[in-house]
Order: structure tokens, then sequence, then C-alpha cells
């Protein structure tokens, strides 16, 4: 079964450089949710987006955007970025409940990207 | 605003044993879910379990199983037959229900890591 996808799986950047992360959900999935999870910490919730347009948001810096396409892949554009930026960022994402057409409540989450800022 | 609460910040069980982990949560909501996910050394987020909370019977999966405490806000889970692959991190997490709406974030605990040994 197709899983969500998130690319880069890996990524070095320096301080105060921008980096994008990418996240494909699975097909006919139309919620995506971004999480950060630093090292040694629980993940937390930064932004979710159904049908493309922003849903909820979280504790996201103002130097971080993210948006959802019409193909429902969702990128997470980080600037200037930090030493404490460096983290393991989830993306997962939820189908429309067929019988609420309501996001379901199981989210499926991909392997991560893993950022690390020198 | 939603806290979980993991007060076990790691845990061991022999091969065959069985093992429980704690979680307890606030809330003003009525509706909502529960969770536990899994994060192996992989960094991978599996979801192990799930429970309504308008569901008054525990889930139950395979040697997986819950004990929630609606008036006690307490969601733990209990491991049977313990195996050297459920060595992991396990997260109890929250989402609260918005019906018509998609807000569904979860909030994570703290994480109890489990250690499995022969």
């Amino acid at each position: 079964a197709a899983g969500v996808i998130q690319s880069p799986r890996h990524l070095i950047k320096e301080k105060r450089e921008t980096a994008t992360l990418k996240c494909y959900p699975i097909p006919r999935h139309d919620t995506v949710y971004w999480y950060q999870q630093g090292p040694g910490q629980d993940p937390q919730f930064l932004i979710s987006f159904y049908e493309k347009m922003q849903s909820d948001k979280g504790s996201i810096p103002d130097r971080f955007s993210a948006q959802q396409f019409s193909d429902y892949h969702s990128e997470l554009n980080m600037s200037s970025l930090e030493l404490g930026d460096s983290a393991l960022y989830f993306c997962a994402s939820s189908p429309r409940d067929r019988d609420t057409s309501e996001s379901s409540y199981e989210q499926y989450f991909g392997p991560g990207t893993r950022l690390t800022v020198t | 605003a939603q806290t979980v609460t993991q007060s076990q910040p790691e845990m061991s069980v022999q091969e065959a044993e069985t093992v429980t982990l704690s979680c307890t949560y606030d809330t003003s909501e009525n509706n909502y879910y529960l969770f536990w996910y899994k994060q192996p050394p992989s960094r991978q987020m599996i979801l192990v379990i799930r429970q309504e909370a308008y569901k008054q019977q525990n889930a139950t999966e395979n040697r997986f199983s819950v004990n929630f405490q609606k008036a006690a806000k307490s969601f733990s889970l209990k491991i049977s037959d313990s195996q050297l692959g459920d060595t992991a991190m396990y997260f109890c997490a929250f989402m609260k229900i918005n019906r018509g709406s998609t807000l569904g974030r979860l909030y994570f605990g703290r994480g109890t890591q489990l250690t499995v040994w022969p």
C-alpha cells in the first residue's frame, strides 16, 4: 500500500539558510499535518491543511510557511534557519470519512525529514 | 488546552512478559480520541491502538490493549507477551473532535522508552 512520502529524508543547512521540505500524502488523502520533533522531545504540531486551505495552526514560527497544492502535496518552507530548528519533521495525512465527509481521525505518518542546522 | 502526561520516561520488560504504560490527560472536551503511537529506532511513527472517548469498551489490537478510564482521564497501554520488536518509544496522544471542522491535531505526551530484553 502507498504510504506518505517525504523528501528529502535528510537535509543539512547552515544558519540563516532556507530549506524546503516536501510531503506527498497517500492518494485520496486530502488533509496534511506537519509536526516537529526536536531531539528527545515529543512531536509538536505545526500546521495543517485541508483541501488546500490552512485548517489549523500550532506553534509554527513566523519564519516558516507552508502550503498545500492542487495535487494535495504540501511544502514546508523554512527561512533564516536557526540551530534550534534542527529536528525531525513529520508529515501525516488523513483521508476523508466516507460517511461524514470530514477528515478521518487516523493520521498516517511519513518517515520524516531530518533537518540539521549547523 | 489539552495536556498529555506520561510519568514513566523509561520501562523495561523481559520477553514474553506483560507491561503496562501509563498515560493521563487533561481536557475539558467531552468527545475526543486517544491513541498510542510507537516510534522504533527507525523513528517512524506507527499507530498502535486508538480509543474513541464515547466508547466504554476498551480497545484491543492483538497483544495490545488499553485501560480507558474516562472519569479519571487515564489511558494506559498493556502489552502482553512482549517481543523484542516491541522495543521503542511509546507516545500517548490526544485528539479532540470538532464536528464540521477539520481540526485534528495530535497532542503528544513526552513518551515512554520501552526496552524488551531476552
